[in-house]
């Protein structure tokens, strides 16, 4: 059982806009910086957004996100088949203290 | 180029002892916190444990407290995660992974740089 809160799969078409949602508590999300991560099969994870909706180098402007509170989303727009993956949140958690993972969102372009 | 790069994993009996290791390249290690993290095939991924910037203190997740510690080498540019007591849950991929941010009391879930992981299998 994860601390943050993430449905177990996405789908949507090419050129569709999907949202991935992160859900947590007052000890994480609404404290401290959401991050988001992008894990295709077979590799390591990547940081593709940090600090709530800063995308990191590289990173297409088709990824967005925001947080509001104890929730938090990610937006991809224009979807591409090369997006498919599982798609991770991540926050620090003052009660632990440590950081924390959702459980992940698989990501599948139909 | 930066980059980290994991070993020590391998077939441990349950009970035993393992010590992984994490090699730094292509930045200045002794300014990053650095973490580890592992997944269990197909599964999500868990946060382990931290040592800070110089090693003088770290975190610990509570899956793994008073078993495992990381801890460092600056001057070898090597990061370490010691096991003990280890069991079949703890079988998993583990990954190194860099803080983003430089500095002494960087709390955050940011981590720009991840090694390809060591797999630990712990079976008899």
């Amino acid at each position: 059982q994860s601390v943050l809160t993430q449905s177990p799969s996405a789908s949507g078409t090419p050129g569709q806009r999907v949202t991935i949602s992160c859900s947590g508590s007052y000890s994480n999300i609404e404290s401290n910086a959401l991050n988001w991560y992008q894990q295709v099969p077979g590799a390591a994870p990547t940081l593709i957004i940090y600090d709530n909706n800063q995308r990191t180098s590289g990173v297409p402007d088709r990824f967005s996100a925001s947080k509001t509170g104890t929730s938090a989303s990610l937006a991809i727009s224009g979807l591409r088949s090369d997006d498919e993956a599982t798609y991770y949140c991540a926050s620090w958690d003052e009660s632990l203290p440590g950081p924390v993972f959702g459980g992940g969102t698989k990501l599948t372009v139909l | 180029q930066v980059q980290l790069a994991e070993s020590g994993g391998g077939v441990v009996q349950p009970g035993g002892s393992l010590r992984l290791s994490c090699e730094a390249s292509g930045f200045d290690l002794s300014r990053f916190g650095m973490h580890w993290v592992r997944q269990v095939p197909g599964k999500g991924l868990e946060w382990l444990a931290h040592t800070s910037y110089d090693g003088s203190f770290g975190y610990i997740g509570d899956s793994v407290r008073g078993r495992f510690t990381a801890s460092r080498d600056n001057s070898k540019n090597m990061v370490f995660l010691h096991m003990s007591g280890l069991r079949a849950e703890d079988t998993a991929l583990y990954y190194c992974a860099k803080d983003q941010f430089a500095g002494v009391a960087v709390v955050d879930a940011a981590f720009d740089v991840w090694g390809q992981g060591t797999m630990v299998t712990v079976s008899s």
